[in-house]
């Protein structure tokens, strides 16, 4: 299975912050990955798709990179409604694995 | 996009069963490959189960190998999660979760249901 290796596992910050969470696959997964935000009590929702491609109805502060094994996702101008927690998912091969999350805490 | 609502979840002892069931709106459910995933708690993502588009076959967690069954019922478009010989280590929210694209199966999500609780406690 490929391991997915997310950090930081937890983050503070301020409103209006830009943060960045890193995801480190296992081996090459080229573009194949979901980026997720996590609310108490909901399901996960995607907010970038194939690396870099921005679910509909995301707010543009979100932004993902990376390619292969290194990934980022970055959250620009940081809100109070962005308290989460933020995953990475491969899908490169089954079974889809996940990184550990990185609770986001403003 | 379309709707998932999970139902069945529940309080039960070790060793019995539990179905969950999830019924989806707004898209064709026999089009897809459609997944199970769980979040214990104080844990992360697990993925379950896969039942692949064509309804002949399915892929399995080595945690749930042998005792978690995958169905769906294209005329209801529900899918199915049949649980044996649970286990306290099952406890966990369940999700019911669509591949994005049809005809494919390689976990590539793109909505999830609201998730049912299952808990396994004496």
């Amino acid at each position: 299975d490929i391991q997915m290796t997310q950090s930081p596992s937890s983050l503070s910050a301020s409103v209006g912050d830009r943060i960045t969470i890193t995801c480190q696959a296992s081996q090459d997964i080229t573009t194949y990955l979901n980026w997720y935000q996590e609310k108490p009590g909901k399901a996960p929702k995607v907010l970038i798709y194939d690396a870099s491609t921005l679910e509909t109805g995301v707010p543009s502060r979100f932004s993902g990179s990376g390619s292969g094994t290194h990934f980022t996702l970055t959250i620009n101008s940081l809100q109070p409604d962005d308290i989460a927690t933020y995953y990475c998912q491969q899908y490169d091969n089954l079974p889809p694995t996940f990184g550990q999350g990185t609770k986001l805490e403003i | 996009q379309g709707q998932l609502v999970e139902s069945g979840g529940g309080v039960v002892q070790p060793g019995r069963s539990l179905r969950l069931s999830c019924a989806a709106s707004g898209f064709t459910l026999s089009n897809y490959a459609m997944h199970w995933v769980r979040k214990a708690p104080g844990k992360g993502l697990e993925w379950v189960a896969v039942l692949f588009y064509d309804g002949n076959d399915e892929n399995y967690a080595d945690s749930v190998k042998g005792r978690f069954t995958i169905s769906r019922d294209s005329s209801k478009n529900t899918l199915f999660l049949e649980m044996n010989s649970l286990k306290v280590e099952d406890t966990a929210v369940y999700y019911c979760v669509k591949e994005r694209q049809q005809w494919l199966v390689v976990g590539a999500f793109d909505f999830w249901g609201q998730g049912a609780q299952v808990t396994v406690s004496s």
